[in-house]
C-alpha cells in the first residue's frame, strides 16, 4: 500500500517563508500532488510534479526527490490568506487513483 | 466559465436508506472523480468516470456506485448508509483525467447519517 506522512500543523508569522514537507513510500510512484483546502471549502490544485526538481509558481514552490520519496511545498511572503490545511497527494501502483495524505493545517498569524 | 457544481449540498439520512448526489462537471471536461472526506480518514478517493466508463475505482465497499451521463454529469449512489458514511463528498472534473492530473472541486455535500 501507500504511506504519506505530513505534519499535522504549523504556524507561520505573516509575510515569512515556510516549508511543509510530505515523505512517501509507494510502488509505482506516477506524480505527486499540493491541493490547498481552506476551512469549509473544497480542495484547490496547487502543483504537480512528476521529475525531480523545484517547480515554481508565484509564492509556490514545489520540490520532488524521487529517490527519496520526499517533496515539499514552499510559501514565500505568507499572508493571512494562506491559513488553510495543505494536503499532499500521491499517485502510484501503476495508475492514476491519488491517495491523499492527512493534510498539514497551516495558521498564519500577524 | 461555471465551476463544478454539486446537489444537494447538505442531507440528512437515517441509516439503512440510500443516497444519490449529483456532480456537474465544468464545460468540456469529461473526467469526474468522487471523493470522501472525513476527519478521521481524510480524502479518499471512490472513483473516477470517463466518458461514461468506470476508469478508476478506490478501495470502498460495493455499496457505493456511480454512473456519468453522455453530458459527463456524474450521480453517485450509497445503498443501505451506515453511520460511518456521514462524510463530505467531494467531486472533480478535469478535461481528460487519469494522467491529466488538474482537478477541479465542487463545493462538496455534507451527508450526515443518523
Amino acid at each position: 500500500g501507500q504511506n504519506i506522512d505530513q505534519p499535522t500543523e504549523m504556524t507561520a508569522t505573516e509575510g515569512a517563508i515556510v516549508q511543509i514537507n510530505c515523505t512517501y513510500q509507494t510502488s509505482g510512484f506516477n506524480g505527486l500532488f499540493w491541493y490547498q483546502q481552506h476551512a469549509g471549502e473544497a480542495p484547490t490544485f496547487l502543483s504537480y510534479n512528476v521529475l525531480d526538481g523545484l517547480e515554481e509558481k508565484g509564492r509556490f514552490s514545489s520540490f520532488l526527490s524521487r529517490s527519496k520519496g520526499y517533496s515539499y511545498l514552499l510559501l514565500k511572503e505568507l499572508q493571512m490568506k494562506d491559513s488553510a490545511s495543505y494536503l499532499c497527494a500521491v499517485f502510484s501502483g501503476g495508475s492514476y487513483i491519488p491517495t491523499f495524505g492527512r493534510g498539514t493545517s497551516l495558521i498564519v498569524h500577524p | 466559465k461555471a465551476g463544478v457544481t454539486q446537489t444537494p449540498r447538505y442531507l440528512i439520512k437515517t441509516r439503512g436508506q440510500q443516497v444519490t448526489l449529483s456532480c456537474s462537471p465544468i464545460s468540456g471536461h469529461r473526467s469526474v472523480s468522487w471523493y470522501q472526506q472525513t476527519p478521521g480518514q481524510g480524502l479518499q478517493f471512490l472513483f473516477e468516470y470517463f466518458s461514461e466508463t468506470q476508469r478508476n475505482k478506490g478501495n470502498f465497499p460495493g455499496r457505493f456506485s456511480g454512473r456519468q451521463f453522455s453530458n459527463s454529469r456524474s450521480e453517485m449512489n450509497v445503498s443501505t448508509l451506515e453511520l460511518g458514511d456521514s462524510a463530505l463528498y467531494l467531486c472533480a472534473s478535469g478535461l481528460a483525467g487519469g494522467s491529466s492530473y488538474e482537478q477541479y472541486f465542487g463545493p462538496g455535500t455534507r451527508l450526515t447519517v443518523t
